[in-house]
């Protein structure tokens, strides 16, 4: 069936570091894609997406490249900031349009 | 555009209570999910209405959950006999029925059953 495999956090930065956070899916057909983040006592907001094959969704800085031939969605920022620590959670849109969530990461940015 | 809400924000109760909660779309959204999170883990889909029908229940969805959404607005959730493996964190989502699915999630609803 399908799913989602992020690396392991927490991962721990300091302020301007560059950020990347490993995630591969399993599929069949072409799922869309998603980074979802969650703030300290907040819920769940939609970070970017990507709907296809070589598509690079970005957002606040953030971007990941949709990798069909390799099956990753892997998120990149090139300086962090101490308000970028959050959990995030990549996640692909199942055969009835639920999300399938990967287990999250969680980012501790340091001043 | 007030987004997705849900209520209570939290939840006590005692182990085989009945509890509801409620979830309050984006107004023009024609789909409603319902998802679960546990401490630690990704929300895992539990079911999902398009419009007021129930199109999908997940395997875990057991039989003491049951879920509405009548006249395709707000949605209820309820769990009967709660158990101790019932508290988590209850999501709520909604979507446009076009598109890539993008879903906007509510606060949640954390239930703890004592």
């Amino acid at each position: 069936g399908n799913s989602v495999t992020q690396m392991e956090g927490p991962v721990t930065l300091s302020e301007e570091a560059f950020l990347t956070i490993n995630c591969t899916y399993t599929a069949t057909g072409y799922p869309s894609l998603f980074w979802y983040v969650q703030y300290p006592g907040e819920g769940l907001q939609l970070l970017l997406k990507a709907t296809k094959a070589d598509d690079k969704g970005s957002n606040k800085g953030f971007e990941a490249t949709y990798r069909k031939e390799t099956t990753s969605f892997h998120l990149e920022k090139g300086s962090v900031q101490v308000s970028d620590s959050a959990v995030y959670f990549c996640a692909l849109s199942g055969s009835q349009g639920n999300l399938i969530f990967g287990k999250g990461t969680k980012l501790s940015v340091k001043p | 555009d007030t987004g997705v809400s849900q209520d209570p924000r939290h939840k006590i109760t005692k182990r085989g209570q009945n509890v509801t909660f409620r979830c309050d779309p984006i107004s023009e959204h024609n789909r409603l999910y319902w998802y679960r999170q546990t401490l630690g883990q990704g929300p895992e889909f539990l079911t999902y209405f398009q419009n007021e029908a129930q199109l999908e229940k997940s395997r875990l969805l057991s039989d003491r959950f049951s879920a509405e959404r009548p006249k395709g607005s707000f949605s209820t959730l309820e769990i009967q006999r709660t158990e101790q493996g019932d508290s988590a964190m209850y999501l709520c989502a909604s979507s446009l029925l076009q598109g890539p699915l993008e879903q906007y999630f509510g606060p949640g609803t954390r239930l703890t059953v004592t």
